[in-house]
């Protein structure tokens, strides 16, 4: 069975303090890692789509990596708009659905 | 590019009534999936539709239904409305199921 596991469940940082959030998975044979972001009462917004070890990904202050095993989003001088709960997901080949982790919910304080 | 729709937004019923929650894809996308949203379970699978048909669905009760329409938009129909039916409803469209999707903004439903 697929499954996707995110760490840590909170994290508080001071605004300007770089961190990484990390995604732990297992999965048959990865068709693509997926980063979202959700802020409160909103639907997911897409940020990344990561595909083979050793890709990496930019957004504004957000990088993306994978490896066979996990994926890290690092936030870079995070501001109090960075504020968000950060979903990662995976799919597996062939026509399966995106199986979705329980997210990190971030805070950063100005 | 409009996005992905969903209505209504919030939603207030009581038990043991059905409700129907709408969603419109992005133009173009025929792969329409469905997400229950709890705040212990985080984003759990109902079912994907593509080209009218359903194509995956994920282990909840029969009470949870769906369909898709020839224009790939979609509706799910709750029946028997349990208190812990109580979620956020969340709609995804995607091309053709591969790869990126993309959210509405979902449906607030409380069981009373």
């Amino acid at each position: 069975e697929d499954q996707v596991t995110q760490s840590p469940e909170a994290l508080r940082l001071q605004e300007g303090e770089s961190s990484s959030l990390n995604c732990s998975y297992t999965v048959s044979g990865l068709r693509g890692l997926f980063w979202y972001r959700q802020d409160p009462g909103k639907g997911p917004e897409f940020l990344f789509t990561l595909y083979s070890a050793g890709e990496e990904k930019e957004k504004e202050r957000l990088k993306a990596t994978l490896t066979k095993k996990e994926s890290f989003l690092h936030i870079t001088a995070p501001k109090p708009e960075d504020s968000a709960t950060y979903l990662c997901a995976v799919q597996a080949w062939g026509n399966t659905p995106l199986v979705f982790g329980k997210g990190t919910r971030l805070s950063v304080i100005a | 590019k409009a996005g992905v729709t969903q209505t209504p937004r919030y939603l207030i019923k009581t038990r043991g009534q059905q409700v129907t929650l709408s969603c419109s894809p992005i133009s173009g996308h025929r792969s329409v999936s469905w997400y229950q949203q709890t705040p212990g379970q985080g984003l759990q699978f109902l079912f994907e539709y593509f080209s009218e048909t359903q194509r995956n669905k994920g282990n909840f009760p029969g009470r949870f239904s769906g369909r898709q329409f020839s224009n790939s938009r979609s509706e799910m129909n709750v029946s028997t409305l349990e208190l812990g039916d109580s979620a956020l409803y969340l709609c995804a469209s995607s091309l053709d199921g591969q790869g990126e999707a993309f959210f509405g903004q979902g449906t607030r439903l409380t069981v009373v």
